[in-house]
C-alpha cells in the first residue's frame, strides 16, 4: 500500500466492552509504533515492535492495555473493559528504523461512553 | 528521559507576514528533531528533520527550522505564510535507538488570518 492505514476511523464504545484496533503499516517497514493524543494535546508513545518483538511497551497506561504484531506487519491494539478516559485518537507509524522518519496513519477515534 | 515545550498554543498571523513557532527540548542525550504538521481532517506528516551535519533544515515548502544545541532549540520558520498553511504543528525528538518513540511537544496551531 502506499501508506499506512488503520481501521475503523471511528469506534464508539460502552463502558466495559473490548475494543481492537487494527494498523496497518507500510509493506517492509521494519519499525511500528502505537501512540495516543488525547484532545488538545500531542501524541504520547504506547508501545513499540520491531517485526513482531514488542522491544518496548513502557508508554502502555494500564494492563487493560495490549499490542501484537504476530507475524511482523499488522498489528492490533486492544483495550478490554474500555473507561472514559480511554477516549483518544490512536495513531500508528512505521519506518524502516528507529531514527527514521515515522510514517503515520490517519488514526482511529475512540469514544467510550 | 526527554521532553519537548511548544510555548505557543495557538499563533494568529497575517496572510504572507513571517512566522516563528517556538520549540524547546530537555534531554539528557542527544536527539533527533523533527517537525510534524496535521492539516485540518489528516493525518501527522512529516515536515522537516535534523539528523546531523548542517543545523538548519528546509522543507519543499518553505519553511525552515535551525537546531540550536546551546539552546536547546528547534524553531520552526517561513518567511511568508499563506493560508493554505493552516494547520497544527508538532515538534518532536527520538533519541537515537529511539525505541521509546517519539515524544512531541503539545502542538502550536497556526492560524492564517487573510
Amino acid at each position: 500500500g502506499a501508506g499506512v492505514s488503520q481501521s475503523p476511523r471511528y469506534k464508539v464504545a460502552k463502558r466495559g466492552q473490548d475494543v481492537a484496533l487494527r494498523c496497518d503499516p507500510i509493506s517492509g517497514h521494519v519499525s511500528l509504533f502505537w501512540y495516543q493524543q488525547a484532545l488538545g494535546q500531542g501524541p504520547e508513545f504506547l508501545t513499540y515492535f520491531q517485526n513482531e518483538a514488542q522491544l518496548d511497551k513502557s508508554g502502555l497506561p494500564s494492563d487493560r492495555f495490549f499490542a501484537e504484531r504476530p507475524e511482523g506487519s499488522v498489528s492490533t491494539l486492544k483495550i478490554q473493559r474500555t473507561q472514559q478516559e480511554d477516549s483518544a485518537v490512536y495513531l500508528c507509524a512505521s519506518s524502516t528504523t528507529t531514527e527514521e522518519t515515522q510514517y503515520f496513519g490517519p488514526g482511529t477515534r475512540l469514544l467510550v461512553l | 528521559a526527554q521532553s519537548v515545550t511548544q510555548l505557543d498554543s495557538q499563533v494568529p498571523v497575517f496572510e504572507e507576514a513571517p512566522v516563528e513557532l517556538r520549540c524547546n527540548y530537555s534531554s539528557s542525550v542527544s536527539v533527533y528533531l523533527f517537525w510534524y504538521v496535521q492539516y485540518p481532517n489528516q493525518g501527522l506528516q512529516l515536515l522537516l528533520k535534523y539528523l546531523s551535519g548542517s543545523t538548519l533544515v528546509e522543507s519543499i515548502n518553505g519553511f525552515e527550522a535551525e537546531f540550536n544545541k546551546s539552546q536547546t532549540s528547534f524553531h520552526l520558520r517561513k518567511p511568508s505564510v499563506h493560508i493554505s498553511d493552516t494547520a497544527e504543528y508538532f515538534c518532536a525528538v527520538i533519541h537515537p535507538g529511539g525505541a521509546d518513540g517519539l515524544t512531541f511537544g503539545k502542538g502550536t496551531h497556526l492560524i492564517i488570518q487573510p
